[in-house]
């Protein structure tokens, strides 16, 4: 148990399809992040939220929309997929000022089909 | 140029041995730099930070050379839970953190 949770663990959806990741954190931070991880590439910050505000959009396509509605509660809405979108999408949350002492989620596996 | 470059290994090494392996940096403005682990299927969890004067955590050693662009890592008396992805990463500020490819380390019995 890491304190951050993600659903769904592992999610197969089509090209046309609408979905929506959640993450969860019980520890009090107040900045919550998404990475994306593709077999063999690093990690790649996609978003960053900070005390509820977007503060970081590493040019991510228009088909990944996050929302955070409060502090403890991230989403990224997918929409449209591209098989190449095929990866696992971290959540992580950490205190604002603190990114290296983030603490991951256990990832959601995304298969585009 | 990648903003941090891993030898993707494998590192394959009995239990018992030394293993150490590097990652580059780009931005030689970079102000933090750490070590994470990565278990197959899991998320990755933060192992140690790395400090000019270089520091020591067990049996885990962290160097940084900031002339040269280049943080080291060094497992002694290798276990075989030390098995595991190793990823290199580097911070410009306080909400980005910018991670290499990683670098998996096998220790057999």
């Amino acid at each position: 148990e890491t304190g951050v949770t993600q659903t769904p663990r592992h999610l197969v959806m089509g090209m046309t399809n609408k979905k929506s990741l959640k993450c969860e954190q019980h520890l009090g931070h107040n900045a919550m992040y998404w990475y994306k991880q593709s077999a063999k590439k690093p990690l790649e910050l996609m978003f960053v939220y900070s005390l509820e505000e977007r503060v970081e959009n590493n040019s991510v396509p228009s088909r990944f929309s996050p929302e955070c509605p409060n502090s403890s509660h991230l989403f990224l809405h997918l929409h449209t997929l591209q098989p190449e979108d095929s990866a696992l999408y971290l959540c992580a949350s950490s205190q604002a000022d603190r990114a290296v002492k983030a603490f991951f989620g256990q990832g959601t596996r995304l298969t585009v089909v | 140029r990648k903003e941090v470059e891993q030898d993707p290994g494998p590192f394959n090494v009995p239990e018992g041995a030394t293993v150490a392996f590097n990652c580059t940096y780009s931005n030689s403005a970079s102000q933090s730099f750490f070590w994470y682990r990565q278990d197959c299927r899991k998320e990755p969890k933060l192992l140690m930070s790395v400090y000019s004067s270089g520091n020591e955590d067990g049996r885990f050693t962290a160097q940084l050379n900031r002339a040269s662009q280049y943080i080291s890592l060094l497992i002694r008396d290798s276990k075989l839970s030390d098995s595991a992805t190793y990823l290199c990463v580097v911070s410009p500020n306080d909400y980005k953190l910018s991670f290499g490819a990683g670098t998996t380390v096998t220790v057999r019995a």
